[in-house]
């Protein structure tokens, strides 16, 4: 079946410094990936919309100088934290549609923790 | 404006019997409601889909039904088993490619 890499599946920074969130879909292109953020005992709150060579498409109240997209193959999107701080830590998850199927498939997930 | 509600947070059930999980939504253009696992620290795993022209879609233990005047869904899980225990997501999407949007999620609880 489809499958989506996501790397690291946890990582801890410093206040002030940025990270990186990588998304690779494996055996189907992704075109589209979606990203969101799980904080504990809640929804998939979506981020944002990337897609392959254009800029991506940020839900309101999401910072996109601080949450910097970036699609530029059609398996690869990376999530990067800016300026990271205490209250960006969360649960990072990507999702691509695999074609026409009706469920998307989702990464494994990206624990951040800021100290 | 929560388009998709799951108002049960936590259910509980003996193993064997059936898990009734619930979810309403409030955009009628929706046009896939979508069923998902997720266990803590990990990604959601897709169970099971339900187009919005159909009111039933069944594979093995799992069965969604599709109310659509009354914009209700419901996942029946029979028989429940212990491994079945997780927090189950109703979403929701419009065409494809299109982002999809989750609910709060249910937890659900099989006791052995």
């Amino acid at each position: 079946g489809a499958v989506v890499s996501q790397h690291p599946s946890r990582v801890i920074c410093k206040s002030g410094t940025s990270v990186k969130i990588e998304c690779r879909s494996l055996d189907f292109q992704a075109t589209t990936m979606f990203w969101y953020r799980q904080f504990p005992k809640q929804s998939l709150m979506l981020m944002a919309t990337s897609n392959e060579g254009s800029k991506a498409t940020y839900e309101q109240g999401v910072e996109k100088d601080k949450f910097l997209i970036n699609h530029a193959s059609l398996t690869l999107s990376t999530l990067t934290v800016t300026s990271a701080h205490p209250e960006d830590s969360s649960f990072y998850i990507c999702s691509a549609p695999p074609g026409q199927a009706p469920g998307y498939t989702f990464g494994s997930g990206t624990r951040l923790t800021v100290v | 404006d929560q388009q998709v509600k799951q108002n049960s947070p936590s259910l509980s059930v003996q193993e064997g019997r059936i898990s009734i999980l619930n979810c309403d939504y409030t955009n009628s253009m929706f046009d896939y409601f979508l069923w998902y696992k997720k266990y803590p620290a990990e990604g959601p795993t897709f169970l099971i889909s339900i187009s919005s022209i159909k009111d039933k879609n069944e594979d093995g233990r799992f069965t969604v039904f599709l109310n659509k005047s009354a914009k209700h869904l419901s996942l029946h899980i029979v028989p429940s088993q212990p491994g079945d225990s997780a927090v189950y997501f109703c979403a929701a999407r419009g065409t494809s490619y299109d982002k999809v949007i989750f609910g709060p999620g249910t937890s659900l609880s099989v006791i052995p």
